[in-house]
């Protein structure tokens, strides 16, 4: 079975600071990972994904994010944030790519002040 | 990109009435449907997995005589809520797949249930 841990449900950053979001994971198998965000009363809209390959991985909105196979983490990062990235960042994980069931993390609140 | 649609998009009822949530996928075929429900404030928990012309596998903890799942075309699932109590008042979410060769799921808008 997976499991996710984001260590931070909330984030407040100030508008065009670098922010990071925390996410590990635990599995006894290979693993696929996601970043998804979430606008208030909406669903969820992928952010990027890793499924194997470079480590590196470049999303949408500038976010990327580093699959950390040692420390089993998958940080997602932004060098400059906007007002309108405040929302929800929820961080999954499956055992057989997107095919199969998620297991999402608690979620962090990224709050951007102005 | 691959469309995801839910309707209603909010919806109010009785205790004790029976609600029907649609998950459309619009632009491509869904072999594999997913419902979720949400808290406030918390994350998604996967209710039920949904593939095409079988029944839905439900995960524990979850009632599949309250939580009906069908699935009869690839581009249409529902879940309807039989019995509807105000702790089922949540946030229903679903996601399509497109089958082997795909890697990702892709998420309705939601559904807001509230219970009286």
């Amino acid at each position: 079975a997976q499991s996710v841990t984001q260590l931070d449900s909330q984030v407040p950053v100030f508008e065009e600071a670098p922010v990071e979001l925390r996410c590990n994971y635990s599995s006894s198998v290979s693993v696929y990972l996601f970043w998804y965000v979430q606008y208030p009363n909406q669903g969820l809209q992928l952010l990027l994904k890793y499924l194997s390959g470079s480590t590196l991985v470049k999303g949408i909105n500038g976010f990327e994010a580093e699959f950390n196979k040692s420390q089993t983490s998958f940080h997602l990062r932004k060098p400059s944030v906007h007002i309108s990235d405040t929302a929800e960042y929820f961080c999954a994980v499956s055992d057989r790519g997107g095919a199969q069931k998620l297991v999402f993390g608690q979620g962090t609140r990224l709050t951007i002040n102005p | 990109g691959a469309v995801v649609s839910q309707h209603p998009s909010r919806v109010i009822c009785k205790s004790g009435t029976s609600v029907k949530i649609e998950c459309r996928s619009l632009d491509f075929q869904a072999t594999t449907m997913f419902w979720y429900r949400q808290f406030p404030k918390q994350s998604l928990m996967l209710m039920a997995t949904s593939n095409e012309g079988s029944k839905a596998t439900y995960e524990q903890g979850v009632e599949k005589d309250k939580f009906l799942i069908n699935h009869a075309s690839l581009t249409l699932s529902t879940l309807t809520v039989t019995s509807a109590h105000p702790e089922d008042s949540s946030f229903y979410i679903c996601s399509a797949h497109g089958g082997l060769g795909t890697d990702t799921q892709y998420f309705g808008p939601g559904t807001r249930l509230t219970v009286l």
